[in-house]
């Protein structure tokens, strides 16, 4: 089963303006990462967030962390058209099995 | 450094035929993973390696057996391939930041699409 679900399944914003999506997850976590995959292509790390941090930046991104919701958010500011992509939430357990459940994605196009 | 490769990059297979993807890294990882990738189901972990010799199994590991020896190489057979695994197959590697936790980013090679008819 997927630890993790995006939402929403898919963002259309047009260049100059922020993206969100959303990523909830069900188990206790050690870090929650987010990844960004273009199409036809591997999945690369963007950030990783760990269980006590809130707040994360890097660039243009922005990542928040609310352990208690079991949610996460990924913010891109001044979105541009390469930006276009899915972008998938990553989170692992806190067994120690160093195994990732990634989520469905959310598909970001962004519009010239 | 090439990172983590994946051969081959597109194959077709008939039902009941078999075949090893192979997936190579370069970065001297401990853990590798291989992953399926289907439309609007993300990815889905078959299954992984925290070491040279060792295997485990992640989500989806049914009709799916995987080699781990040697260190850099990760090799994921289809003894008998099915439609149902008609898919993106992705390899992936880390290492580890911190003992005893998983602070870690996976490193993903660009993936083989297989088609099984």
């Amino acid at each position: 089963s997927q630890q993790g679900e995006e939402d929403p399944q898919a963002l259309s914003i047009q260049e100059g303006e922020n993206a969100t999506m959303n990523c909830s997850y069900k188990t206790s976590i050690n870090n929650l990462q987010w990844y960004r995959q273009n199409s036809g292509r591997g999945l690369v790390h963007l950030i990783l967030i760990r269980s006590n941090e809130r707040e994360k930046h890097s660039g243009r991104l922005r990542v928040t962390l609310d352990t208690s919701k079991k949610s996460s958010s990924l913010l891109i500011t001044a979105s541009r058209a390469a930006d276009t992509a899915s972008y998938f939430c990553a989170t692992d357990g806190t067994s120690g099995t160093y195994k990732y459940i990634f989520g469905t994605g959310t598909r970001l196009k962004v519009l010239a | 450094n090439a990172g983590v490769t994946q051969t081959p990059k597109f194959r077709v297979l008939k039902t009941g035929q078999s075949m090893t993807l192979l997936c190579a890294q370069d970065m001297n990882h401990e853990y590798m993973y291989w992953y399926r990738q289907d439309p609007g189901m993300g990815l889905r972990l078959i299954h992984y390696s925290v070491g040279e010799g060792t295997t485990a199994k992640g989500e989806v590991p049914d009709g799916y057996n995987v080699s781990r020896l040697k260190k850099q190489n990760f090799l994921l057979g289809l003894e008998s391939a099915a439609p149902s695994q008609t898919s993106v197959y992705f390899c992936a590697s880390s290492y580890l930041l911190g003992h005893g936790s998983s602070y870690n980013e996976q490193f993903f090679g660009p993936g083989t699409r297989l088609t099984v008819l």
